[in-house]
């Protein structure tokens, strides 16, 4: 199976703040890796799919790159419905694996 | 917009048959590019997938759990199952569904149901 480890596994930051995730695979996925948001009660939100594509919806302040092991994940500005917990997601191969998880946290 | 809702007992004791029904709305489910899918997070842990059935009926399950699962499809009905068999207290999670798009990512969820395993 392919491991995805995540860091931070939670941070603390203020509205307006940029916030910076990232996602490293045990090995190469190309561009296979899917980035979610999920709120305590409501259905996870795929937010970015192979690596950079903003799913349509999601607002421009969130943004995804990287290729093969090492993954970023961007929130430019961050707003207050923003805090919340993130997965990366590889979609390479079979089975699919997720990330441990950031949980993003009012400061 | 698809809209999918997980349903199924919320208390289980070791060694029964755990059984959850998906209902799908607000689409088809006899798309060729869909893949209906259950994930799972017990407490503390991280996302595991479980594995998914296609409308024609093929499945793909997770190597860790295979023996002890089964999943099916009911097209007329809009909905999609999973059963685990002899489960035990580390099944206690919050369970799942979701669509998988041509295999590539997972773009509608529900909002999942806990299940808790106990003697």
């Amino acid at each position: 199976d392919i491991q995805m480890t995540q860091s931070p596994s939670s941070l603390s930051a203020s509205v307006g703040d940029r916030v910076t995730i990232t996602c490293r695979a045990s090995q190469s996925i190309g561009g296979d890796l899917n980035w979610y948001q999920r709120k305590p009660g409501r259905a996870p939100k795929l937010l970015i799919y192979t690596a950079s594509t903003l799913q349509s919806g999601v607002p421009s302040r969130f943004s995804g790159s990287g290729s093969g092991t090492d993954f970023t994940f961007t929130i430019s500005s961050l707003l207050p419905e923003d805090f919340a917990t993130y997965y990366c997601q590889q979609s390479f191969s079979t089975p699919k694996t997720f990330g441990q998880g950031t949980r993003v946290e009012i400061k | 917009q698809v809209q999918l809702q997980e349903s199924g007992p919320g208390l289980l004791k070791p060694s029964q048959t755990l059984s959850l029904t998906c209902i799908v709305s607000g689409d088809s489910i006899s798309s060729g590019d869909d893949y209906w899918s259950w994930i799972r997070q017990a407490p503390g842990k991280g996302l595991e997938w479980i594995g998914y059935v296609h409308y024609s009926g093929s499945v793909y399950y997770n190597p860790s759990l295979k023996n002890r699962l089964a999943m099916s499809i009911d097209t007329s009905k809009k909905q999609f199952s999973l059963r685990v068999t002899s489960v035990t207290v580390a099944d206690t999670a919050v369970y799942y569904c979701a669509r998988e798009r041509m295999g590539d990512y997972f773009d509608f969820w529900g909002q999942g149901t806990l299940v808790t395993v106990s003697p």
